[in-house]
């Protein structure tokens, strides 16, 4: 039981790039998020989905694009970086019981030069 | 808008001290609460889960307390030690958006030999 994976661990991108960052989850979590953490920010929602084939904005969804055709994982896409992208993005999970915990993957530093 | 404010910023205290983190939020409208702790360069590990009408929950040396009313809460560890070293993070499920978190900007904990 892996929990939550992200891949890759680490990226440099220059400015006008597209990448896409994979987030995989074994543990049958109908909810899947994305966040960003930047220094002095706190951890911030960028997209969000509550099952296979749907998806919703968070707090800072702009230049960010999100796909989740499979249960398990949910893809974050930069369609063209921009140096405001950079920063630690997190991939979490939840099962949609009472509680909606959530069980946070290792993160994935960004840099666009 | 509900917002997460943990102080201090930052703690350091001598090895077997008892202490307490603080969090406050602004809307007392909460499904629940949660409290991580997160390693430098890694994710977020979830500690403790305080449901709305819960008042404290406990995990080994941890006890995390839940004032409602009064938009606060408590992480206190016993016996500290220099693993426990780490941020600690605080975050407020709001009732209504239910799927989103709301993230404080952490307590970076350094526990001194």
């Amino acid at each position: 039981n892996a929990g939550v994976t992200q891949t890759p661990k680490f990226r440099v991108l220059k400015t006008g790039q597209s990448m896409t960052l994979l987030c995989a989850q074994d543990m049958n979590h109908e909810y899947m998020y994305w966040y960003r953490q930047d220094p002095g920010m706190g951890l911030r929602l960028i997209h969000y989905s509550v099952g296979e084939g749907t998806t919703a904005k968070g707090e800072v969804p702009d230049g960010y694009n999100v796909s989740r055709l499979k249960k398990q994982n949910f893809l974050l896409g930069l369609e063209s970086a921009a140096p405001s992208q950079t920063s630690v993005y997190f991939c979490a999970s939840s099962y949609p019981d009472t509680s909606l915990e959530q069980y946070f993957g290792p993160g994935t530093r960004l840099t666009v030069t | 808008k509900q917002e997460v404010t943990q102080i201090p910023a930052a703690l350091s205290v001598p090895e077997g001290e008892n202490l307490v983190l603080n969090c406050s939020f602004t809307d007392s409208a909460i499904y629940n609460l949660q409290w991580f702790r997160q390693d430098p360069g890694k994710g977020l590990t979830s500690l403790l889960l305080i449901q709305s009408s819960q008042r404290e929950q406990t995990s080994g040396r941890l006890n995390a307390s839940l004032d409602k009313s009064s938009g606060r809460s408590t992480l206190y560890i016993a016996a500290s030690q220099p693993g426990d070293s780490a941020t600690y993070l605080c975050a407020v499920r709001p009732e209504g958006g239910s799927e989103k978190l709301v993230f404080g900007k952490g307590t970076k904990l350094t526990v001194n030999p």
